[in-house]
């Protein structure tokens, strides 16, 4: 079955405890990215991957890390966590960055810093 | 940058129409998707629009006025299992793929 999984789905983390939030697509898929949601403001790119080792800032990078090694692998990484952090994320591939790629998006992981 | 916008909350009658709208201003229009998204869920493909005119799937339909920077999403024989939030989604050709997203519709079926 073509799915984008994420892991974990639900992380409660303290202030500073450095956390990874894996993700996986299984479609072959060239472009991946990751957004956050907050109540009112609606989908925010963090980060995204044109390619294996091509990764780019979206629009709300600060605190985060990506990283590209192989194609199907897209962790997003928080050093050090702070509690504006808080919310819920979801990873996304699509088959390229064109016009009409339709992106699929993961389940989403719920991160609660205290 | 991009603005997008669509109303907050819309209520409607199982079985009967609603129109949800979706207004943008960008540059470098790439097409417009449509997502629906339950409480705590993935949002999900609905529709995507490049050109004017009226897209048809089902009981689901979205239309698009590049002209008017303006496009809406159509649900029809509304059932229960629709009430979830729609999102607008706008991709330019500056923007690499990332999808810009209005901050949803919630759409609330009574019966």
């Amino acid at each position: 079955e073509a799915q984008v999984t994420q892991n974990p789905r639900y992380l409660i983390t303290v202030t500073g405890k450095k956390l990874t939030v894996t993700c996986s697509q299984n479609m072959n898929h060239e472009y991946m990215s990751w957004y956050r949601q907050d109540p009112g403001l609606g989908l925010r790119q963090i980060y995204y991957s044109m390619n294996v080792e091509v990764t780019d800032k979206g629009d709300v990078p600060e605190g985060y890390k990506v990283s590209r090694k192989e194609k199907r692998n897209f962790p997003l990484i928080l050093e050090s966590p702070s509690p504006n952090q808080t919310s819920l994320y979801f990873c996304a591939s699509s088959l390229t960055s064109g016009g009409g790629n339709i992106q699929y998006f993961g389940a989403g992981t719920r991160l609660s810093v205290l | 940058g991009q603005n997008i916008d669509q109303p907050t909350e819309m209520t409607a009658t199982e079985g009967a129409i609603v129109q949800i709208n979706c207004t943008y201003q960008t540059s470098g229009f790439n097409g417009l998707f449509w997502y629906q998204q339950h409480a705590g869920e993935a949002p999900t493909f609905l529709s995507y629009n490049v050109l004017d005119g009226l897209e048809e799937k089902g009981r689901f339909s979205s239309f698009l006025s590049r002209s008017k920077g303006y496009s809406y999403l159509l649900l029809k024989e509304l059932q229960m299992k629709d009430s979830a939030s729609y999102l607008c989604a706008v991709l330019t050709t500056d923007s690499w793929g990332k999808l810009q997203f209005g901050a949803g519709t919630q759409v609330v079926v009574t019966p």
